[in-house]
């Protein structure tokens, strides 16, 4: 049964800081693989979304990538703001559509 | 904007009682997925609708839950004889492409369910 871990489980940093979140499924046949936001109280917000046949994407500060060797995946934010602060998840599919979600990984940017 | 709507936004409800969760999908859009998503954990996929048709509910966790999208927008997802491992927030997603290519998920807020 494909797993999904995220570390670290919680983060708290300065504004303006780079950061790395990470994301690792059990099993590393990946074939699509999103990242989403998820403020209190509300549903979830896709950042990222890598296709089956691509490597990375980029918005804006945000950076994802997916190494499908290992089954890893990582975001990258930019220098952080307080609007930042929020629950990042990452899902991967095995498919077009069926997603593992991890238990996400909550941010806090002090300002 | 209109974005993915959902019905009640919370909801108590005794053990033993039906309930019945509402989507309001983006219009047009052809995919609509329902997830369960506990206290401190992840969403966990429950089904999924091309249209009208239910292709895949794999997910559901017993048969007391039950979904349908009858006319292809508005979905419903019913729970019979609730019990208290039930609670948990349902979320509901809807994407514009059926799924040849994985495509975007956009998420409503989330229903709240309360098991007493």
């Amino acid at each position: 049964k494909q797993e999904v871990t995220q570390i670290p489980a919680a983060l708290s940093v300065p504004e303006g800081e780079n950061l790395v979140l990470n994301c690792s499924f059990t099993d590393s046949a990946i074939y699509n693989l999103q990242w989403f936001r998820q403020d209190p109280g509300k549903g979830l917000t896709s950042l990222l979304l890598i296709q089956s046949s691509q490597r990375e994407q980029t918005s804006g500060r945000l950076n994802a990538s997916l190494d499908k060797s290992s089954g890893r995946s990582t975001l990258y934010i930019a220098a952080s703001q307080p609007g930042d602060s929020a629950t990042y998840l990452c899902a991967g599919g095995s498919g077009t559509y069926k997603y593992i979600f991890g238990t996400g990984t909550r941010l806090k940017v002090l300002a | 904007g209109a974005g993915v709507s959902q019905s009640p936004r919370y909801k108590v409800a005794k053990r033993g009682q039906d309930v019945a969760l509402r989507c309001d999908p983006i219009s047009g859009h052809v995919s609509l997925f329902w997830y369960q998503q506990a206290l401190g954990q992840g969403p966990e996929f429950l089904t999924y609708f091309q249209n009208e048709a239910q292709l895949d509910k794999s997910g559901l966790p017993s048969d007391r839950f039950f979904a349908e999208r009858p006319e292809g927008s508005v979905s419903t997802l019913k729970i019979q004889r609730t019990q208290q491992e039930d609670s948990a927030v349902y979320l509901c997603a809807s994407s514009l492409r059926d799924l040849a290519v994985a495509d975007t998920q956009y998420f409503g807020p989330g229903t709240r369910l309360t098991v007493l």
